[in-house]
């Protein structure tokens, strides 16, 4: 399966600001999925990006405040705009398995925002 | 809408012991179900995944079943040690043409040495 390369791992910001989440993916991938983790709770899907067209943001989410780039098969980048506390959360990464039976989702090692 | 559930919520034991995590959902339609752990911060490691077709999947320690008539999944971890101290989480695929998981909200393991 594959292996995705998450940075940066955490970041301490404040608010008002923007941070920039990469996903680096070491195969071709069609779809990659960003999610976000608030304390205490489980996984929220914000997008799926393919490449070549528009993000798909999920209901809650705007591209205004999680803008993201899909330059590539193997590259997207998720931004997290005008941070206020409440962005606080773990954000992650993900890819379509590949089209076999066996194998299941792979997921970046996340990265872990703390905004003051 | 899926809904998963995982109950317990956080769950401690003594090493040695077996662990045995519950997983439910509501819609039996899946496609498959993926048991992953996940350490304090950060990302999610697979642990299993299990078809819809299949009953039970195994690697090393770690077994998983799969119920879906009754829309349940289990995972039992034999002989625990303290470094399977994490969140486990379950995900549910719901169709082979559709990407988008559902997930539960984990169940928090310690193992006390």
């Amino acid at each position: 399966s594959a292996v995705i390369s998450q940075k940066p791992s955490r970041d301490i910001c404040q608010r008002g600001t923007s941070l920039t989440i990469q996903c680096q993916v070491d195969s071709q991938v069609t779809m990659m999925f960003w999610y976000r983790q608030q304390p205490g709770q489980s996984l929220t899907l914000i997008a799926t990006a393919n490449q070549g067209s528009e993000a798909t943001y999920e209901s809650g989410f705007v591209i205004d405040k999680f803008p993201i780039s899909r330059p590539n098969l193997t590259f997207s980048t998720l931004t997290v705009s005008n941070m206020s506390p409440e962005d606080s959360s773990i954000y992650l990464c993900s890819v379509e398995p590949p089209s076999s039976r066996t194998y299941g989702y792979t997921f970046g090692s996340g990265t872990r925002l703390t905004v003051v | 809408k899926q809904e998963v559930t995982q109950i317990p919520a956080a769950l401690s034991v003594p090493e040695g012991e077996n662990l045995v995590l519950n997983c439910s959902f509501t819609d039996s339609a899946i496609y498959n179900l993926q048991w992953f752990r996940q350490d304090p911060g950060k990302g999610l490691t697979s642990l299993l995944l299990i078809q819809s077709s299949q009953r039970e999947q195994t690697s090393g320690r770690l077994n998983a079943s799969l119920d879906k008539s009754s829309g349940r999944s289990t995972l039992y971890i034999a002989a625990s040690q303290p470094g399977d101290s994490a969140t486990y989480l379950c995900a549910v695929r719901p169709a082979s043409n559709d990407y988008k998981l559902s997930f539960g909200a984990g169940t928090t393991v310690t193992v006390r040495a």
